[in-house]
C-alpha cells in the first residue's frame, strides 16, 4: 500500500517568516494530495489540496507544490501569523477511497 | 455545510467493557472512516466503509469491529476495551470518487482504565 512520510515533526518560526512542510509518497498511482490543519482540541480541516495534473496551487498565504517524478509534495505558508500555529497533516489518495496520512507537523509561530 | 457528528466528546470506560462509538453524517456520503490519533503517530485508519453494510480493514483493525446498517451512521465497536485503546478517535466521511476531500467529526477522547 501507500506510505506517506512527513517532515519535520515539529517546526518553530518567527511571526512573518515562511514555513515549509514536506511529504513524500510511494505509490505512483496516488493522484490527490490534501493538506489538513488541526488546531488544538479541534477537528482536522482541509486547507488546500492538489491533484496530480497540477504542479502548484496557491490560496492567499498558502501554497502547495507537487513533484510527481520525485513523489514529493510540500506545503508553503508565507508571512506566518500566530493563528497558523497548529498540527498540519499531509495525505495521499488514489482512485480508491482510502487516504494515507503523514504523521503530522506541529507548527509554532512565535510572536 | 457538511456536518459529521460523534456521539461523545469524552468517554471513560473500564478494561473489558464493550464500547460503542457512533458517527453520523448528514450529506449522503458513501464513504465513512474511523481513525485513531496518537501523538507522533498521526492518523491511523482502523476501518472504513464504502457503502451500507460494506466494510474494509484499515491499518490497525485488531481489537475493533464496525457496523454500518444505514448510510448516515458508522459505528466503531471495541469488543473488550483495553488500556492500549486509550486514544482520540476520529470519524470522517466523503463522497465516493477521486479527488474528494474527507470531512472529520470532532473526535472522541476515550480513556480506558
Amino acid at each position: 500500500g501507500e506510505n506517506v512520510e512527513q517532515h519535520p515533526s515539529t517546526l518553530s518560526v518567527q511571526e512573518g517568516d515562511s514555513a515549509v512542510i514536506k511529504c513524500t509518497y510511494s505509490d505512483s498511482a496516488s493522484n490527490y494530495f490534501p493538506w489538513y490543519k488541526q488546531e488544538l482540541g479541534k477537528r482536522p480541516q482541509l486547507i488546500i489540496d492538489i491533484r496530480s495534473n497540477v504542479g502548484e496551487k496557491k490560496d492567499q498565504r498558502i501554497a502547495v507544490t507537487l513533484n510527481k517524478t520525485a513523489k514529493h509534495f510540500s506545503l508553503h505558508i508565507t508571512e506566518t501569523q500566530p493563528e497558523d500555529s497548529a498540527v498540519y497533516f499531509c495525505a495521499a489518495s488514489s482512485a480508491g477511497n482510502q487516504f494515507y496520512f503523514g504523521t503530522g507537523t506541529s507548527l509554532t509561530v512565535i510572536p | 455545510d457538511v456536518k459529521v457528528t460523534q456521539s461523545s466528546r469524552y468517554l471513560v470506560k473500564r478494561t473489558g467493557e464493550k464500547v460503542f462509538l457512533e458517527c453520523v453524517q448528514d450529506m449522503d456520503h458513501e464513504n465513512m472512516f474511523w481513525y485513531r490519533q496518537d501523538p507522533g503517530l498521526g492518523l491511523r485508519l482502523i476501518y472504513f466503509s464504502y457503502d451500507v453494510k460494506m466494510k474494509e480493514k484499515g491499518d490497525i483493525p485488531e481489537g475493533y469491529s464496525v457496523s454500518r446498517e444505514k448510510k448516515e451512521r458508522f459505528s466503531l465497536i471495541l469488543e473488550s476495551a483495553s488500556t492500549n485503546q486509550t486514544s482520540m478517535y476520529l470519524c470522517a466521511s466523503r463522497k465516493s470518487g477521486t479527488g474528494v476531500e474527507q470531512y472529520f467529526g470532532p473526535g472522541t477522547r476515550l480513556t480506558v482504565t
